[in-house]
């Protein structure tokens, strides 16, 4: 079955300290997943692709297959990445994109 | 290009009445989709199109829910009768070809209010 588990629906952090979204996958093969991001009421934004491993706004993200994982990381958490975020994974036809329940980040100073 | 456009922005109606959400994806976008997007259940793809014909309907949760895309350029999604349990942001995606690669572009969602 493909499924996408994000398993924290909040995390709060303070300014400067470390994040890190959790997400895990199921999926038969090599998987395709991203994670998009949703300011408040706005639309929800792509911002990564593991396949292009690049940093958007200082965040990271790293596939595990042997732990069917794609962590979202950022070293130093600013206000202004306080979101909703949704770790997505293309499903098995290549078509269309499975997400997660999502994790609302808030960053206090 | 002005992204995937969608139409109303917010929607209040009476239980019973019927509701038609619009969208209108990015020019050159094969690929259609519709989400609804709730607290509980989070994003839920509920139908997309390929090239105007409908794929996969499998998530419409019931008959009451319609789709359809008579052309390339304008997509609607039709509740009849509306119910409060379908109060959600309905969210409009597409994209060049499917979800590999470049995932999709959404739109700014339809805000339903059942009351």
């Amino acid at each position: 079955a493909q499924r996408v588990t994000q398993p924290e629906k909040l995390l709060s952090v303070f300014k400067g300290a470390p994040v890190e979204l959790k997400c895990n996958y199921s999926y038969s093969g090599s998987p395709e997943l991203f994670w998009y991001v949703q300011y408040s009421r706005q639309r929800l934004q792509l911002l990564l692709r593991h396949i292009s491993r690049e940093s958007i706004k200082g965040f990271t993200a790293d596939l595990n297959k042997g732990e069917t994982s794609f962590h979202l990381k950022k070293p130093f958490a600013q206000e202004e990445d306080s979101a909703m975020y949704y770790c997505a994974l293309v499903n098995q036809a290549g078509t269309a994109l499975i997400f997660g329940k999502g994790t609302t980040l808030s960053v206090s100073s | 290009d002005a992204g995937v456009i969608q139409s109303p922005r917010h929607e209040v109606t009476e239980m019973g009445q019927e509701v038609t959400l619009r969208c209108k994806p990015i020019s050159g976008h094969d690929y259609l989709f519709w989400y609804r997007q709730t607290m509980m259940r989070g994003l839920e793809l509920l139908i997309y199109f390929n090239n105007n014909v409908p794929i996969d309907d499998s998530g419409m949760p019931e008959d009451r829910f319609s789709a359809k895309m008579p052309n390339a350029s304008f997509s609607t999604l039709k509740i009849q009768p509306s119910e409060p349990r379908d109060s959600a942001v309905y969210f409009c995606a597409s994209s060049p070809s499917g979800a590999r690669v470049y995932g999709y572009t959404f739109g700014s969602g339809t805000r339903l209010t059942v009351v």
